[in-house]
C-alpha cells in the first residue's frame, strides 16, 4: 500500500525559510509524477508545484514562483519543498502528493496526512 | 477566487441523488480531465472521481461523474450520512500551465 509522510512544517517567522520533505513508501517512488498542494485553514485546495518523475518538468503556481523549489531524491524515495521568503498567506497545511497518471497531475490517487506551516511574527 | 466554480454549499436527505457542478473555461475542463475530491473533516483529500467518470476500486457506485463542454458534475445517489464532507473539482489548465481547483462544496446530509 502506497504511503506518503510530510514533515518539517512548524513555525516561522516573515520572511523566513522552511524545508518539507516527503517519505514514499510501498511504490516505486522514481515512477510517478509528484505534487505539493496546500490548504490555508478553513479554505480550499490550492495546487502549489508538480515535479516528473525524472525531475525533467517541474512548474509551480504563480503564487509560490520564485520563492519555493520543488525537488525529489529518487534514491532516497523523497520529495521536497524549499520555501523562502515566507509570508502570512503561505500559511496552510501542506500536503504531498501521488499523480495516478503522469499525462494528468491533477488526478492524485495518494496523499500524505499534511503538514503545517505557520508564517507569524 | 477559484478558476473552477462551484457552489459554496450543497444539502439533501439520507437516500436523495445530489449533484454538485463545476463550472469552468476551455483552457480547462473543455479540454482536459476532471478529477473529483472528497475531503471528510480533518482528513486529507481523497481521490474519487477521475478521468471526469471513473471510480478508484474501492469507491461505491452511489459516486458518478459526468462532463459536458466547459461544466462537469459530480452525483451521489443513495445519500449517506457518511457522504457529508467538502467536495473538490480539479483539472490541468492550459493557459496557466498548472492544476487548478474548484473552491469547493460542503454537503450537508440533513
Amino acid at each position: 500500500q502506497a504511503q506518503l509522510v510530510e514533515s518539517g512544517g512548524g513555525l516561522v517567522k516573515p520572511g523566513g525559510s522552511l524545508r518539507l520533505s516527503c517519505a514514499a513508501s510501498g511504490f516505486t517512488f522514481s515512477d510517478y509524477y509528484m505534487s505539493w498542494i496546500r490548504q490555508a485553514p478553513g479554505k480550499g485546495l490550492e495546487w502549489v508545484a508538480y515535479i516528473s518523475s525524472r525531475s525533467s518538468y517541474i512548474n509551480y503556481a504563480d503564487s509560490v514562483k520564485g520563492r519555493f523549489t520543488i525537488s525529489r531524491d529518487n534514491a532516497k524515495n523523497s520529495l521536497y519543498l524549499q520555501m523562502n521568503s515566507l509570508r502570512a498567506d503561505d500559511t496552510a497545511v501542506y500536503y504531498c502528493a501521488r499523480a495516478a497518471n503522469h499525462y494528468d497531475t491533477s488526478g492524485c490517487d495518494y496523499w500524505g496526512q499534511g503538514t503545517l506551516v505557520t508564517v507569524s511574527s | 477566487q477559484s478558476v473552477l466554480t462551484q457552489p459554496p454549499s450543497a444539502s439533501g436527505t439520507p437516500g436523495q441523488r445530489v449533484t454538485i457542478s463545476c463550472s469552468g473555461s476551455s483552457s480547462n475542463i473543455r479540454k482536459n480531465t476532471v478529477n473529483w475530491y472528497q475531503q471528510l473533516p480533518g482528513t486529507a483529500p481523497k481521490l474519487l472521481i477521475y478521468s471526469d467518470n471513473q471510480r478508484p476500486s474501492g469507491v461505491p457506485d452511489r459516486f458518478s461523474g459526468s462532463k459536458s463542454g466547459t461544466s462537469a458534475s459530480l452525483a451521489i445517489s443513495g445519500l449517506q450520512s457518511e457522504d457529508e464532507a467538502d467536495y473538490y473539482c480539479a483539472a490541468w489548465d492550459d493557459s496557466l500551465n498548472g492544476v487548478v481547483f474548484g473552491g469547493g462544496t460542503k454537503l450537508t446530509v440533513l
